[in-house]
Formats: structure tokens, sequence, C-alpha cells
């Protein structure tokens, strides 16, 4: 089945520096990558996704790239801002019901 | 948006007793809905995947009879935890698809059993 890593586990960097996140996966059947911001005690919220149809998608300061011949995707996040500290998410879609198999996660910290 | 509440937030219970949560979806009809399980620290482990009006499709290691899961409504979906015993404290989180690909969440239950 499907498998998912994520690196690194914790990432600091310094308030306005980017941060990036990577993730691979196994099944290469997989075909859609959401990334998902989890704070403290509260639900996973969707912060961008991609197709495999598409290389890179940007939302202002957020970005992701897939690249389906290596089998991985990350997120950047660039002008980090104090309020981006929280765990992130990478996840890959497989089956018809769209079932999410996620990363461990990575605990970004935003340094003042 | 799409809203997806859960009830309840928290709950403490003893041992051997059963606990039900509900999770609804608010201003959209989900076709499908997943419950996961989240260790403290941890990512999320998908637990069973329910579709409405049909048996829900437990993952790998996750007893049926233990955590039982009722889709009736294209709104509502149900986890059970049947005789509950410590080690099933956890968060519980569901969430809600309505045929598209992305997933809304619910805020989670915390699961404490005594």
């Amino acid at each position: 089945g499907e498998n998912v890593e994520q690196h690194p586990s914790t990432l600091s960097v310094q308030e306005g520096d980017s941060a990036v996140i990577k993730c691979t996966y196994s099944d290469s059947a997989s075909n859609y990558f959401p990334w998902y911001k989890q704070e403290l005690g509260k639900r996973p919220q969707l912060i961008i996704d991609i197709r495999s149809n598409v290389g890179e998608k940007k939302d202002q300061r957020i970005a992701v790239t897939l690249n389906k011949t290596a089998k991985h995707f990350s997120l950047h996040i660039t002008e980090t801002q104090p309020e981006d500290s929280a765990v992130y998410f990478c996840a890959a879609s497989r089956g018809s019901n769209y079932q999410l198999i996620w990363g461990a996660g990575t605990k970004l910290i935003i340094k003042p | 948006g799409a809203v997806v509440s859960q009830h309840p937030s928290r709950v403490i219970c003893k041992s051997g007793t059963s606990v039900k949560i509900e999770c609804r979806s608010l201003d959209f009809q989900a076709t499908t809905m997943f419950w996961y399980r989240q260790f403290p620290k941890k990512s999320l482990m998908l637990m069973a995947t329910s579709n409405e009006g049909s048996k829900a499709t437990y993952e790998q290691g996750v007893e049926k009879d233990k955590f039982l899961i009722n889709h009736a409504s294209l709104t509502l979906s149900t986890l059970t935890v049947t005789s509950a015993h410590p080690e099933d404290s956890s968060f519980y989180i569901c969430s809600a698809s309505g045929g598209a690909r992305e997933q809304f969440f619910g805020p989670g239950t915390r699961l404490t059993v005594l």
C-alpha cells in the first residue's frame, strides 16, 4: 500500500526566512497531494493541494511542487511569520474514496 | 466554506462503558466520512471510511466490533467506542467529503477512559 514519508520532523527558522518541508510517496497511482496545517489541539486545515497533472501551485506565500518521476512533493513557505508556527502534514490520496495517507508531520517553529 | 461539527468535544468515561461520537456536515452533503485517531504529537491514523447507507470499511488492525461506525444520512456519521478501556484514550477526529477531493475536518473529540 501507499506509504508517505515526511522530513524534517522539526524545522526551526528565523522569522522572515523561508521554510521547506519535503514528502515522498510510494504509490505511483497516487494523484492528489494536500498539505494540512494543525495548530495545537485544533483540527487540521487544508492550506494548499496539488494534483498529479500539475507540477507547481502557488497561493501567496505558500507553494507546493510535485515531481511525479521522483515521487516527491514539497511545501514552500516564504516570508515566514509567527502565526505560521504549527504542525504541517502532507498526505497522498489513494482509492476511489479519496482516502488520505498521511506523513508523520513537521513541527514548524518560527523564531522571532 | 464547508463546516463539520463533532460532539462531544471532550468526554471522560469509566472503563467498560460505551461512548458515542457524532460527526455532522452542517452545510453540505457528505457522501464519504472518515474517522481518524491521533495520538499526542503524532500523525492522523485512518481508522475507517464510511459511505452513506453502506457499511464502513475499516483499516487493517482496527477492530470493527470495538469501533462501531454508522453513516445513516448524508450529514451524520457516528463512531461508538464499545467497552472502552484506558488504551482507547485518544483524540478522535472525523472528516467529511462532499464528493470532491478535499476533506473537511471536525474539531475532534478527546476521549479519556479512566
